[in-house]
């Protein structure tokens, strides 16, 4: 059974670069995309990005500018980087697998980020 | 930006009902659209791919259909268990998005 668990910092200053990891296990990380999917307080799910371990990516247009994501399939890892943080940012962040239909068929439980200074 | 519009953004209902959700797209999205259920302090949970696959282990009562642009997803026989937000999702074009998500309480 595939596992994600998303970890990280749970407070972080504002104009200042957020940065989590994904830890995945169960399964390989080479043949799937990989995304980061985030929720605001009161909010819906907003998607960020995907990550495939060959470099290809996508990315919400509303925070490309701002993101960074990558890999390390010898660990099964996942990271997600996203710079000048505002109050906006502030989510429980989420990474998924995707799969080859394009539905994010394994979570992680979550990880709140608050942005304050 | 992709238009997927969700509704109600509210449900309340007793156990036991029906209940029925729509997602409508702005453009044929080739049924590429999937449903989630998100109960809070969980991970959310892919029920539905494809507008109607119901994916393994979970149960009948969740059914999806799409017609055209408009996607529908019904839970039969509500119960508390059910309790969540349910969320649609597309895959047809980037980026992809969620509808806005309802919240179904009993």
């Amino acid at each position: 059974q595939v596992h994600l668990q998303e970890s990280g910092p749970g407070l972080v200053k504002p104009s200042e670069t957020l940065s989590l990891m994904c830890s995945i296990s169960g399964g390989s990380m080479s043949h799937h995309y990989w995304t980061w999917i985030r929720q605001p307080a009161g909010q819906g799910l907003e998607w960020i990005g995907r990550l495939h371990p060959d470099g290809s990516s996508n990315f919400s247009p509303s925070l490309e500018s701002r993101v960074t994501m990558s890999v390390d399939t010898s660990k099964n890892q996942f990271f997600l980087n996203l710079k000048s943080l505002t109050a906006a940012d502030t989510a429980v962040y989420y990474c998924a697998r995707v799969a080859a239909a394009g539905s994010f068929e394994h979570w992680g439980r979550g990880i709140l980020v608050t942005v304050s200074s | 930006d992709f238009q997927l519009t969700q509704s109600p953004s509210f449900l309340s209902a007793s156990v036991g009902d029906t209940v029925t959700i729509t997602c409508q797209a702005h453009v044929d999205i080739n049924k590429f659209l999937n449903w989630y259920q998100h109960k809070v302090g969980q991970a959310p949970k892919l029920l539905i791919s494809d507008a109607s696959t119901l994916q393994i282990g979970v149960p009948s009562k969740f059914r999806g259909s799409v017609s055209g642009t408009n996607f529908t997803f019904v839970i039969t026989d509500l119960q508390p268990e059910d309790i969540a937000t349910y969320y649609c999702q597309q895959y047809n074009e980037m980026p992809l998005s969620f509808g806005g998500g309802t919240k179904v309480e009993i």
